[in-house]
């Protein structure tokens, strides 16, 4: 069965770098998404993008936020200047319409 | 934003048990599914089921989304099981963004 896939799967940072987080969704999906879940706390949604652009965003998706989908297989997302409290699991996930959303196994982020 | 509450938050069952769990939203919805995470951290999906009842051996589920509630149930439960199971729900006419709860926080025990 295809999965989404997400590299790598623990980053460790120090406050103030920029990191990359990257995603291979499914290959005929058409919708992908970025969430995150702080450690103990639910899943927060961060980002939507279809057709190469942004179609939806949360108040956590700020400037320091950006993400790409720089090839036909690859998302990514870019966190500029990492700050303490970006640390968490960083979740990918692609889906069609109207058939749900399936989720990589996550980017554990540490942010020191 | 749309709120999604989960019952019970926590539970813990012995291994052979059924269980059944809630999730109650407050506005209409587009989407609706269930994840179970493992104790690895990963979002295992496990039903997309907007309305209606789907199953899937040990597990079904059912939406009845004109009272704004879904079911999960777990029927003759594992210790695999154990993990959390989140609920989210995307609203109607507001993009593509899952909403999650708070999920319910399952220890089934031998």
């Amino acid at each position: 069965e295809p999965e989404v896939t997400q590299t790598p799967s623990h980053q460790v940072t120090q406050m103030g770098q920029e990191v990359i987080l990257r995603c291979v969704p499914i290959s005929n999906h058409l919708y992908f998404y970025w969430y995150r879940q702080i450690l103990g706390q639910k899943v927060e949604f961060l980002v939507s993008f279809y057709n190469n652009e942004i179609s939806e965003k949360s108040e956590i998706f700020d400037d320091q936020f950006s993400v790409e989908r720089p090839d036909g297989s690859n998302f990514t997302l870019k966190i500029r200047s990492t700050k303490l409290e970006d640390s968490a699991m960083y979740f990918c996930a692609s889906s069609e319409m109207f058939r749900g959303q399936y989720f990589g196994p996550g980017t554990r982020l540490t942010v020191t | 934003g749309i709120q999604v509450e989960q019952s019970p938050p926590d539970l813990i069952l012995q291994e052979g048990a059924n269980s059944t769990l809630r999730c109650n939203f407050s506005d209409s919805v587009n989407n609706l599914q269930w994840f179970h995470q493992n104790p690895w951290g990963q979002l295992i999906n496990l039903f997309y089921i907007p309305s209606g009842t789907k199953q899937n051996g040990r597990l079904s589920a059912t939406t009845v989304a004109t009272e704004r509630y879904s079911l999960l149930y777990i029927s003759s439960s594992q210790t695999t099981d154990s993990g959390v199971y989140f609920c989210a729900v995307e609203h109607l006419n507001s993009g593509y963004a899952l909403n999650f709860g708070k999920g319910t926080s399952l220890l089934v025990t031998p």
